[in-house]
């Protein structure tokens, strides 16, 4: 168990919808990222926010947005949902604002579009 | 575009054999490379990580190996054990804040 939680395990939505993605980070991590995982493919990093501020940015679609609160944990908000947005989502933590160094990852949201 | 690659899918070794896995990358800018080992239906795992001063990084049996004119790492497993069948990505990430996964190298370690 890494200390990371995702809600929910499994999303089914259609086509044109739009859904949230909760993550929790680990007790003391600042920095939170997220990442999709389609099938067959690497881990694409999407966004990183340290301690609430946008940090990095990676591959992130404008339909795609993401925020986190206070309390360190972080929604990813995804919009006009198209069938090729069906992947895995993972959100990762870590101690340090530096990107890229060692993260712990929550179990993913398996997101189905229909 | 692929700055980071793991050319094989997958890979088989007998247990007790060493398992060699090998990344790829482009981007001459990377300078921290780590390895994650993943298990179906769980997130990614931190397995070890170089930093670009270093060409070498062992704990316990997992050794990585940076070769930076070659822009080549490796990840080697001795001895290899059926529980670290798994799938392995390597990722490098640089100064500028970028960050790149491989796709990924499918390990079975057969008792």
């Amino acid at each position: 168990d890494s200390g990371v939680t995702q809600t929910p395990k499994h999303l089914i939505t259609a086509t044109g919808q739009r859904v949230t993605l909760r993550c929790s980070p680990r007790s003391g991590d600042l920095s939170v990222y997220w990442y999709q995982q389609s099938l067959d493919q690497g881990l694409q990093f999407l966004i990183q926010y340290y301690n609430g501020e946008e940090r990095a940015k990676g591959n992130i679609l404008e339909r795609f947005s993401a925020q986190q609160f206070p309390d360190l944990h972080s929604e990813l908000n995804l919009s006009s949902l198209e069938l090729g947005d069906s992947a895995l989502y993972f959100c990762a933590s870590s101690e340090t604002p530096l990107t890229g160094r060692e993260q712990y990852f929550g179990p993913g949201t398996r997101l189905t579009v229909t | 575009d692929q700055q980071v690659k793991q050319n094989s899918p997958s890979l088989s070794v007998q247990e007790g054999r060493i398992s060699i896995l090998n990344c790829d990358y482009t981007n001459s800018m990377f300078d921290y490379f780590l390895w994650y080992k993943k298990y179906p239906a769980e997130g990614p795992t931190f397995l070890i990580s170089i930093s670009s001063i270093k060409d070498k990084n062992e704990d316990g049996r997992f050794t990585v190996f940076l070769n930076k004119s070659a822009k080549h790492l490796s990840l080697h497993i001795v001895p290899s054990q059926p529980g670290d069948s798994a799938v392995y990505f390597c990722a490098a990430s640089g100064n500028n804040n970028d960050m790149r996964f491989g796709a990924g190298t499918r390990l079975t370690v057969k008792p």
